[in-house]
């Protein structure tokens, strides 16, 4: 079994949608979890910091439930610029360990 | 600061070539990370250097040998690779190994012919 696993994707959505993606993770011991954004022959960068209050920065909400092991990430009102992979990390042991990345189009 | 500067963006070698990708960051982080990235698929850890010493090699093959000459330097010395090794590597560095979380790099492209 994979340390992090997300939804295989991908997602095909249109301009305003809102879509949700999902992440579980194998070590209850892991300490950090983020969402990194990757663009198509870019590097990855970090979209948000997942806390287990829940976070939200503007169109984006991040939750995280250690007691299911699962993080997911909801963007709102989908924009053209969304369209990217998105990656769910967690951080175990002082390491990052990444998920195989949600690929996201948003279509006109 | 907070960048990862990165040179080659892009490097096409022949399988006997030796060539050297160079990592540079000005944030005092003292963890620094080799990843390699093939297409479609997450990045995969390689090697970690926490405070100029390696701490993890990830049973990487020896054509590919790490130097940290100091805190704000990476680089990944190439040697004698294969066409499978073409891919996209990426630096990255963190606060330390502990984190909270890691800036990366453009990465270099590399094509091994």
């Amino acid at each position: 079994r994979k340390e992090v696993e997300q939804d295989p994707g991908p997602f095909n959505v249109p301009e305003g949608a809102t879509v949700a993606f999902n992440c579980t993770y194998s070590n209850s011991a892991s300490q950090s979890f983020f969402w990194y954004r990757q663009d198509c022959r870019k590097e990855p960068k970090l979209l948000m910091s997942v806390y287990s209050s829940g976070n939200e920065d503007g169109r984006f909400t991040a939750q995280l439930n250690r007691a299911s092991q699962y993080i997911s990430l909801l963007i709102r009102d989908s924009k053209l610029s969304d369209s990217a992979t998105y990656l769910c990390v967690v951080r175990n042991n002082n390491d990052m360990r990444f998920g195989a990345g949600t690929r996201l189009t948003v279509k006109p | 600061d907070t960048e990862v500067t990165q040179t080659p963006k892009h490097l096409v070698m022949g399988m006997t070539n030796k060539k050297s990708l160079k990592c540079e960051q000005h944030m005092g982080h003292r963890a620094m990370y080799w990843y390699k990235q093939k297409a479609k698929k997450p990045p995969e850890l390689m090697f970690v250097y926490s405070y100029e010493k390696l701490s993890i090699n990830e049973s990487v093959p020896s054509r590919f040998s790490p130097e940290c000459p100091n805190s704000s330097l990476l680089n990944l010395h190439l040697h004698a690779l294969q066409p499978e090794d073409s891919a996209l590597y990426l630096c990255a560095s963190s606060q330390d190994r502990a984190g909270p979380r890691q800036y990366f790099g453009p990465g270099t492209r590399l094509t091994v012919t």
